[in-house]
């Protein structure tokens, strides 16, 4: 079965600087979702990225999909407080109907 | 209604008893999704709805657990006979379809159930 693995686990970074994240699939990635959770709340849709070679941007977080399609990166220029919380990154399962998960990526930021 | 919609919000119940969870998708989103994130983990995959039908029940964790939906609106989370384990939050999602790839199978979650089982 296909599994997401995110890098690294948590990260504490001084407000201002720039960081990112990975996630790495077993297979080949046919659809990559990235979201953000805040403590209590829900998933938050950020981007999704399909094609290999594709980036994407909002506002200051930039998204990669590599060419062979299996990772993806999420990186966030010039990081604030508002930046901070859970990010999960999500895939369609081979086959389809179903989205797997990875674990996640606990961000700090300090001011 | 703007958003996939939870309640409660949250639920404290007692070991052995049964509880309810409601979930109101996005008005028009024919797939409809149930998971379980344990504290500090991941998203667990329980079960998802193509309008009121569930092809894939493996992802539940036994037959205490049963969900149903009617038509393409709201679904019910069953948990039966609650145990200390299934203290978790229960989030919900929807998409516009169940189909793989594309925007249309863009998940967008409620805020989840907070469950605690004393």
């Amino acid at each position: 079965s296909q599994e997401l693995e995110q890098s690294p686990q948590s990260l504490i970074v001084q407000e201002g600087k720039n960081l990112t994240i990975n996630c790495t699939s077993s297979k080949t990635l046919y659809g990559l979702y990235w979201y953000k959770q805040k403590y209590g709340e829900g998933l938050i849709f950020l981007m999704m990225l399909q094609k290999g070679g594709e980036e994407k941007s909002h506002e200051k977080i930039t998204a990669k999909l590599d060419e062979k399609k299996q990772q993806s990166s999420l990186h966030i220029t010039a990081s604030q407080p508002s930046h901070a919380g859970i990010y999960l990154c999500g895939a369609d399962n081979t086959g389809g109907f179903k989205t797997i998960f990875g674990a996640g990526t606990r961000l700090f930021v300090k001011a | 209604g703007a958003g996939v919609s939870q309640s409660p919000s949250n639920k404290v119940t007692e070991k052995g008893k049964d509880v309810e969870l409601r979930c109101d998708p996005i008005s028009g989103h024919t797939a409809l999704y149930w998971y379980r994130q344990r504290l500090g983990q991941g998203l667990e995959f329980l079960i998802y709805f193509q309008g009121n039908s569930a092809p894939d029940k493996s992802g539940l964790p036994s037959d205490r657990f049963s969900a149903e939906r009617t038509g393409e609106s709201v679904s019910t989370l069953t948990i039966q006979r609650t145990q200390q384990e299934d203290s978790a939050v229960y989030l919900c999602a929807s998409s516009l379809s169940w189909l793989a790839g594309g925007h249309r199978n863009i998940q967008y979650f409620g805020a989840g159930t907070r469950l605690s089982v004393l």
